[in-house]
């Protein structure tokens, strides 16, 4: 897991709630990323960070934020959950360039949040 | 905009066979590509990428996969499947610019049968 933990592992919640789950890293990672796993659609890029409160979003950010005070957390937050939120959600980090120029992710072991 | 495409969400293959996992991309620059797999209740872990180095890349786990810029193709192989194989297996691929977000494929169940 590279050092990255994230909490809760399981969550239910009632629709209308707010909700944060955190992931924490030990590896001093720039880029960290939250990511939610659906059925059908594979991984999908939430919010991202490139440095301590530099945060942009993704492709499925509506209904979510996020936020980064310190290098080792990253926060996302359901402002007001739904049932459409019920997913498992990913965080990954990332140093910057390995070799060859890609960045490599790791991965958190995910947390399952249903929205009742 | 970036994408993949994974041919077939559930694939088996028996335990000694052949496992082929296929990916086709779509970038309008010069992409990184990866492979990575998912066990059950885990998170992911990279088993390779392609970062234009090389057009074979070999992986962890006794996985490669091959670069094909003309068939826009980047599938995974493994000559002989063992049971540990058998976990979700997605492709991505990111541009090679600023912060390199990653676009994931919906992902292949590799099944392995006894």
């Amino acid at each position: 897991d590279a050092g990255i933990t994230q909490s809760p592992r399981h969550k239910v919640t009632e629709t209308g709630t707010p909700v944060t789950l955190r992931c924490h890293q030990t590896e001093n990672h720039r880029y960290m990323y939250w990511y939610r796993q659906d059925p059908g659609h594979g991984l999908r890029l939430i919010h991202y960070s490139y440095g301590v409160k530099d945060t942009d979003k993704g492709e499925v950010s509506d209904g979510y934020s996020v936020s980064r005070s310190k290098t080792e957390d990253f926060l996302l937050t359901l402002e007001s959950a739904t049932s459409s939120q019920t997913s498992v959600y990913f965080c990954a980090a990332a140093t910057g360039p390995s070799s060859g120029g890609a960045f490599e992710q790791y991965f958190g072991p995910g947390t399952r949040l249903t929205v009742t | 905009a970036q994408s993949v495409t994974q041919l077939g969400s559930h694939v088996s293959v028996s335990e000694g066979a052949l496992v082929l996992l296929r990916c086709n991309y779509s970038s309008s620059v010069p992409p990184y590509l990866f492979w990575y797999v998912q066990y059950p209740n885990q998170g992911l872990q990279l088993l390779l990428k392609y970062t234009s180095a090389a057009t074979l890349v070999k992986g962890i786990n006794g996985f490669e996969a091959e670069f094909k810029k003309s068939e826009t193709s980047f599938h995974l192989t493994k000559p002989s499947a063992h049971m540990s194989d058998a976990a979700e297996y997605f492709c991505a691929v990111s541009d090679s610019g600023g912060y390199q977000k990653v676009t994931f494929g919906i992902g292949t169940k590799l099944q392995v049968i006894p």
